[in-house]
C-alpha cells in the first residue's frame, strides 16, 4: 500500500527557533495535508496544498507541495511553547482517503 | 455547532470481548471515515461510509472488524473477540459530501481502546 515516509521522528528545540520537517513518497499524491495532534486528541488540518509547486502558509506556518508530487515540507518560524505536539503529513490520492505519515513530536523548551 | 463527537473516550476490554465505538458526525455531515492510530505511528484509513452505506472499507480487517452507518443515530465500529493487537486510538472524521476537500473533514477526539 502507499506509504509516507516523514523525517525527522522528533525534534527537541528552543522558543524562537525556525523548525522544518518533510515528508517524501514512492507515490504520487493530488493533495498534500498537514495536521496537529495534541495529546489525547484528534488531528487538526493545519494546512491543505492542492497543487504541485504550491508554496502556502498560515500563520507562522509555511507548506510547499513538492514539483514531483511525491514529496512536501512544513516549515514553523519562531516557535513558541504551544508548538508542541505531535505534526503528521497526509496525502490523498485518487479517492477521499488519507495516507498519514508516522509523524513528527516537537518539544519546545521555553 | 458541535464537533465531531466519539464515545466513549475510553474502553478498556478482555481479550475476547466485544467493543463497539461511536461516532456522531457534525451537523448536517452524511459522511463518516474511521482511522485507527497504534502507539507512535500515523492514521491508517479502516472504512468511509455514508448513511446505510458502506463505501469503501478497504483498510477494515477481514475478520472481527464491521462499521455501520445507519439512517439513524451514529456511526458504530464494531470489534468481537478482541485482542491485544486490537489496542489503539481509532478515530472518525466527518464531512458533509462526497468528494469534501481536505477542510471540509473533521476529526473526532478519539476513543482509546485498551485491551488485557
Amino acid at each position: 500500500g502507499q506509504q509516507l515516509n516523514q523525517s525527522p521522528q522528533s525534534m527537541f528545540i528552543q522558543e524562537g527557533e525556525d523548525v522544518s520537517m518533510n515528508c517524501t513518497s514512492s507515490s504520487i499524491f493530488n493533495t498534500w495535508l498537514w495536521y496537529k495532534q495534541d495529546p489525547g486528541e484528534g488531528p487538526v488540518l493545519l494546512i491543505a496544498l492542492y497543487k504541485a509547486g504550491e508554496l502556502t502558509s498560515n500563520g507562522r506556518l509555511t507548506a510547499q507541495f513538492g514539483i514531483t508530487r511525491k514529496d512536501s515540507f512544513l516549515n514553523i518560524s519562531a516557535s513558541i511553547p504551544s508548538d508542541v505536539g505531535i505534526y503528521f503529513c497526509a496525502g490523498q490520492g485518487g479517492s477521499e482517503k488519507l495516507v498519514f505519515g508516522k509523524g513528527t513530536k516537537l518539544t519546545v523548551n521555553p | 455547532n458541535a464537533g465531531v463527537m466519539q464515545n466513549p473516550r475510553h474502553l478498556v476490554r478482555r481479550r475476547g470481548q466485544e467493543a463497539r465505538l461511536r461516532c456522531s458526525p457534525m451537523k448536517g455531515h452524511s459522511h463518516v471515515y474511521w482511522y485507527r492510530q497504534l502507539p507512535e505511528e500515523g492514521l491508517k484509513f479502516m472504512v468511509y461510509l455514508q448513511k446505510e452505506n458502506i463505501i469503501d472499507e478497504s483498510g477494515m480487517p477481514k475478520e472481527r472488524f464491521s462499521a455501520e452507518f445507519p439512517k439513524e443515530g451514529p456511526s458504530i465500529l464494531r470489534i468481537q473477540q478482541v485482542v491485544r493487537g486490537d489496542s489503539a486510538a481509532y478515530f472518525c472524521a466527518s464531512s458533509p459530501r462526497e468528494l469534501a476537500e481536505p477542510n471540509e473533514q473533521f476529526f473526532g477526539p478519539g476513543t482509546r481502546l485498551t485491551v488485557l
